[in-house]
């Protein structure tokens, strides 16, 4: 089992639909929790940080960290053509060490 | 622009051979890190030096070895190379020793054939 799942999708929406992205993890110690994008031959971008668990807003991007269910998520309103990427969800301990999801491919449709 | 330079931005080369990546990374950043995307394992964390000296370690194989230098620039050599070793190789750089606000570079894409 990896210790970071994520579903490959890919996920196919419309323009303006709020999307869900998830990642479940199974090493309690993370306390450390990331969303990168990656759009397609780029380096990954890094969207949102957020310690321990809550939520964290900005702007369109809201990412909330659940540690009793060892869930975290990202949602994005107002889901826009630009926002078609690959989302790479990642934690770390508390060390530089980072375990990513497989990434989650979305498509935004206009 | 992340800041973040990686040379070169494709390598092709033969089984068994020996080839250098180089990264520059932003400016005030102490940290660098190297990565390897490939499709069937995704992004997996190879190593971490900060500041000159080696700071966390991934599953990196015993034929890679990476250093950074007193001008924090960061090379990742990687020999005796196999089919299995093309990917893209990212480096990754922050100002403190997390990984939790890190830039990455556009990548070496590396082909062995």
């Amino acid at each position: 089992q990896k210790e970071v799942e994520q579903d490959p999708g890919p996920l196919s929406v419309p323009e303006g639909a709020i999307v869900s992205l998830n990642c479940t993890y199974s090493n309690s110690a993370f306390q450390y929790f990331m969303w990168y994008r990656q759009y397609s031959r780029k380096g990954p971008e890094l969207l949102m940080y957020t310690y321990s668990s809550g939520n964290k807003e900005d702007g369109r991007f809201t990412a909330q960290v659940d540690k009793s269910s060892k869930y975290i998520s990202l949602f994005i309103r107002d889901s826009q053509p630009s926002d078609s990427a690959t989302y790479l969800c990642a934690m770390s301990e508390d060390t530089g060490k980072l375990i990513f999801g497989q990434g989650t491919t979305l498509q935004v449709k206009p | 622009d992340s800041g973040v330079t990686q040379t070169p931005k494709h390598l092709i080369t033969a089984t068994g051979q020996r080839v250098t990546l180089r990264c520059s990374p932003r400016s005030g950043d102490l940290s660098v890190y190297w990565y390897q995307q490939s499709l069937d394992q995704g992004l997996q964390f190879l190593i971490q030096y900060y500041n000159g000296e080696e700071r966390a370690k991934g599953n990196i194989l015993e034929r890679f070895s990476a250093q950074q230098f007193p001008d924090l620039h960061s090379e990742l050599n990687l020999s005796s190379l196999e089919l299995g070793d093309s990917a893209l190789y990212f480096c990754a750089s922050s100002v403190g020793q997390l990984n939790t606000e890190a830039f990455f570079g556009q990548g070496t894409r590396l082909t062995v054939v």
